[in-house]
């Protein structure tokens, strides 16, 4: 079956740390992954877009890898900040429906 | 650019009640947008595809008699919850896309609580 999974458990890291989120998935062949935050009670923010040719992308203290040998793609946030705290989701579109599958989100927790 | 709104940011609902969502582009014209649902701590499920000037596409297990959608315009759309029941209540996010763009964006989402 066809799923796409992100650690479920909170991070919890120190600021100015690195925090590392991964996001798995099986039986998908996407051409592009994308990462969102969202914030509490609000809807999801785009941040990156990275497509199955490319190794990395950056963008300021972003970074996202994309492994598709592996079937996986992780996301960096570098000199992380408590304004960071989030929920991130990575979202690919599922078998060239033009619709997008979300993973269920890890929530990050950047303390001072 | 790119942003798209969301009308009523929250509502709360009598059983039996219908409430109308609005998903507004308000910079740029958006052929398809998208419905989606969130429960707490789950992810964004989605509902819907809404092309502009016809019928919107469900996905299994949405009753498209329940949730009705229209995509009137190139930048609206909207979401009517028919018959609300409390296990409707969720959290709907309306998203829009492009034309020709692989990038959605998202809306603030609307609260939806039936009592």
């Amino acid at each position: 079956s066809q799923k796409i999974e992100q650690n479920s458990e909170a991070l919890n890291i120190q600021e100015g740390k690195t925090a590392t989120l991964t996001c798995n998935y099986t039986n998908y062949s996407p051409a592009y992954l994308q990462w969102y935050r969202q914030d509490p009670g609000r809807g999801p923010v785009f941040l990156l877009l990275i497509r199955e040719n490319e190794k990395e992308k950056r963008k300021e203290r972003l970074k996202v890898t994309f492994d598709t040998t592996l079937k996986q793609s992780l996301f960096h946030i570098t000199a992380s900040q408590p304004a960071d705290s989030a929920t991130y989701l990575c979202a690919l579109e599922g078998s060239n429906t033009g619709k997008l599958i979300f993973g269920q989100g890890t929530t990050l927790q950047v303390k001072p | 650019g790119a942003v798209v709104s969301q009308h009523p940011s929250w509502v709360i609902c009598k059983s039996g009640t219908s409430v109308k969502i609005e998903c507004r582009s308000l910079d740029f014209q958006a052929t398809t947008m998208f419905w989606y649902r969130q429960f707490p701590k789950q992810s964004l499920m989605l509902m819907a595809t809404s092309n502009e000037g016809s019928k919107a596409t469900y996905e299994q297990g949405v009753e498209k008699d329940k949730f009705l959608i229209n995509h009137a315009s190139l930048t609206l759309s909207t979401l009517t919850v028919t018959s609300a029941h409390p296990e409707d209540s969720s959290f709907y996010i309306c998203s829009a896309r492009l034309a020709y763009s692989m990038l959605e964006f998202f809306g603030p989402g609307t609260r939806l609580t039936v009592l």
